[in-house]
């Protein structure tokens, strides 16, 4: 069975900090990774795709991969009330993404 | 930019009717997607379609869900006798050959 796990939240950041999401997936044989973000009554939103170990930078986001750790996370640079929404972290071996729960963001003024 | 459109956006029906959901992916795109996502919890995947034909499916897409291609640009989810357990927000996505998926807007399913 394959599973990606996130914390579910709330993660409650102040406006201007460094939000930081993590995830952890259970497949190995895993090879790309994505970062969706999801408003209430909205559908995910594609942020990132890595599939190197490493980071990789995009504006405020830096996405970070570990596949010895099995492990994906998410870095928010200069948090903003309009990033609050909840994140998904989805795994994919073979072009079907499996999603976890999604982590809820809440930048506060 | 291109974008995946979905129809109807909303759609309330008795249990036991028939649902079809339709999808307009992006042009250029390969890999056709139905994702649910039920109230409060996670984006589930249904079905996968390729080449006009289903390249994959989840134990959740089981004899009462079918899904067609009938004129080259719609892609169609069809419930045939809807359950109360099949209210959910049902996802719409496709893929250029990268991987990542693009969805669409929704369509939410409300069964009585």
């Amino acid at each position: 069975q394959k599973e990606v796990e996130q914390n579910s939240g709330p993660l409650s950041v102040p406006e201007g900090a460094i939000a930081s999401l993590n995830c952890t997936y259970s497949d190995r044989g895993s090879q790309s990774f994505f970062w969706y973000r999801q408003y209430s009554g909205k559908s995910p939103e594609l942020i990132m795709f890595i599939y190197s170990n490493g980071d990789k930078e995009d504006g405020r986001f830096t996405a970070q991969l570990n596949k010895a750790s099995q492990y994906v996370s998410l870095l928010i640079r200069d948090s903003q009330p309009s990033d609050s929404a909840t994140y998904l972290c989805a795994a994919s071996g073979s072009y079907i993404p499996t999603f976890g729960r999604g982590t809820s963001l809440i930048v506060h003024p | 930019e291109p974008e995946v459109t979905q129809t109807p956006s909303h759609q309330v029906t008795q249990m036991g009717q028939e649902v079809i959901l339709r999808c307009v992916p992006i042009s250029n795109h390969l890999y056709f997607y139905w994702y649910r996502q039920i109230l409060g919890q996670k984006v589930e995947f249904l079905v996968s379609f390729y080449n006009n034909e289903i390249s994959e499916k989840s134990e959740i897409f089981d004899d009462q869900f079918s899904v067609e291609r009938p004129d080259g640009s719609n892609f169609t989810l069809k419930i045939r006798s809807t359950k109360l357990e099949d209210s959910a927000m049902y996802f719409c996505a496709s893929v250029l050959g990268t991987g990542e998926l693009f969805f669409g807007e929704g369509s939410r399913l409300t069964v009585l």
